[in-house]
């Protein structure tokens, strides 16, 4: 009965390579979220999608590109994966509300490069 | 812009000690006042929450107060545990937004 999911739990792979994160929630909530955690434990949005639209993009490459086929899944693809893109990436969800919705997050993605 | 600023980690206590992380913000509509904790390989659990001026979040001792007048929201608990060592992270969310931002979170270690 897990709220929100991610897979895989760990990801290791090459520079240059692509790859996917998936992630889903049964909380019936209709705003999803990926955020970055870098090495310093910093956490930033990346997108934010309601109702399988994007509301929230915060300037990141490209190389990301978030889809939603609908409103209870939000994966992530990156394209030739670089160094820098090595952290930690967790899905989150909430119900679009006034700003008091909390939003509840999934145990994260560790994505390392090599 | 919005953002919040946490006390520096890591911060280290006896069991039973007194705890308090200092957290400030900028805003610039109405923020909602969060914090979130992560213990060690999992994801983030909201603690608290405070949606206005004087509210006080509480949950699992922990305590928190919105203060519009000094823009702060500091998490405190009376008397810690071996079972509270994690990261904790200050966040807001103004109203009508929809993403959070985050302070930089403060690692907590409890000793025996």
């Amino acid at each position: 009965d897990t709220a929100v999911s991610q897979t895989p739990k760990y990801l290791v792979t090459q520079m240059g390579n692509d790859k996917s994160i998936k992630c889903e929630q049964n909380l019936g909530h209709d705003t999803m979220y990926w955020y970055k955690q870098d090495s310093k434990k910093f956490l930033k949005i990346m997108f934010s999608y309601n109702n399988k639209e994007l509301i929230i993009n915060e300037t990141v490459p490209n190389r990301f590109s978030p889809k939603s086929p609908d409103k209870a899944h939000l994966n992530l693809h990156i394209n030739s994966l670089e160094l820098g893109d090595s952290a930690v990436y967790f899905c989150a969800s909430s119900q679009v509300g006034g700003g008091d919705q909390p939003q509840h997050f999934g145990d994260g993605t560790r994505l390392s490069i090599l | 812009g919005n953002s919040v600023t946490q006390m520096e980690g890591p911060v280290t206590l006896s069991e039973e000690a007194f705890l308090t992380i200092n957290c400030t913000y900028t805003a610039t509509g109405y923020p909602s006042l969060f914090w979130y904790v992560q213990y060690p390989g999992e994801g983030l659990q909201l603690l608290l929450k405070a949606t206005k001026a004087d509210d006080k979040g509480s949950n699992k001792g922990f305590e928190a107060t919105y203060r519009k007048e000094t823009t702060s929201f500091h998490l405190e608990k009376g008397s810690v545990q071996v079972s509270d060592s994690a990261v904790y992270f200050c966040a807001l969310r103004i109203q009508g937004a929809q993403k959070l931002v985050f302070g930089q979170g403060t690692r907590l270690t409890i000793n025996p």
